[in-house]
């Protein structure tokens, strides 16, 4: 079963716009991972949220965490052609690894 | 660092043919999982490993799959027999441990026809 739904499943921008995805998880979690799958390619991780935190940055990649609403969001600023890939959200309820991933959100970036 | 890799890269066989899947995870990672991803059902974890232990295979569909890691550097799944709905890309992951970031191979894509 999916524990993260994301919405929107698709997203199409223009090069430079801000992308903003977002993650809903029904259960308690102790972190919140995002990952980024180029088409046939394996999933690349992108950042790491523990429950006890509420924003992250990493380079152009910021994601909140709103555990008492269960969500989560990822923003790529200033974004690229690049940046053209399905995003995931997983979430780890136990702190084993056994992560559940969303279904994810299939980001366009127009040159 | 290589990476996570797995072999092969691309397989397919024909219905009721066993299907032998490799990985050889991070050096020094604790942690190795396996995970189906097709279009209806996205990305699931079939089983995973701590310290060469199976620790949870839940995901694991039908006794038909069966996974083995030997040693810390190398772990296989197989299907016997396989079946056409098993078409999937099957993907290898290693991780230092758990609650860690996990590091993806590149997957086998594997089709029975």
């Amino acid at each position: 079963s999916q524990q993260g739904e994301e919405d929107p499943q698709a997203l199409s921008i223009q090069e430079g716009e801000n992308a903003t995805m977002n993650c809903s998880y029904k259960t308690s979690i102790n972190n919140l991972q995002w990952y980024r799958q180029n088409s046939g390619r394996g999933l690349v991780h992108l950042i790491l949220i523990r429950s006890n935190e509420r924003e992250k940055h990493s380079g152009r990649l910021r994601v909140t965490l709103d555990t008492s609403k269960k969500s989560s969001s990822l923003l790529i600023t200033a974004s690229r052609a690049a940046d053209t890939a399905s995003y995931f959200c997983a979430t780890d309820g136990s702190n084993t690894g056994k992560l559940i991933f969303g279904q994810g959100t299939t980001l366009q970036v127009k040159p | 660092d290589a990476g996570v890799i797995q072999s092969p890269r691309h397989e397919v066989t024909e219905m009721g043919q066993e299907v032998t899947l490799r990985c050889k995870p991070i050096s020094g990672h604790n942690s190795l999982f396996w995970y189906r991803q097709t279009m209806m059902r996205g990305l699931e974890l079939l089983i995973y490993f701590n310290n060469n232990v199976p620790i949870d295979d839940s995901g694991m569909p039908e006794d038909r799959f069966s996974a083995k890691m030997p040693n810390a550097s190398f772990s296989t799944l197989k299907i016997q027999p396989s079946e056409p709905r098993d078409s999937a890309v099957y993907f290898c992951a290693s991780s230092l441990g758990g609650g860690e970031k996990q590091y993806f191979g590149p997957g086998t894509r594997l089709t029975v026809t």
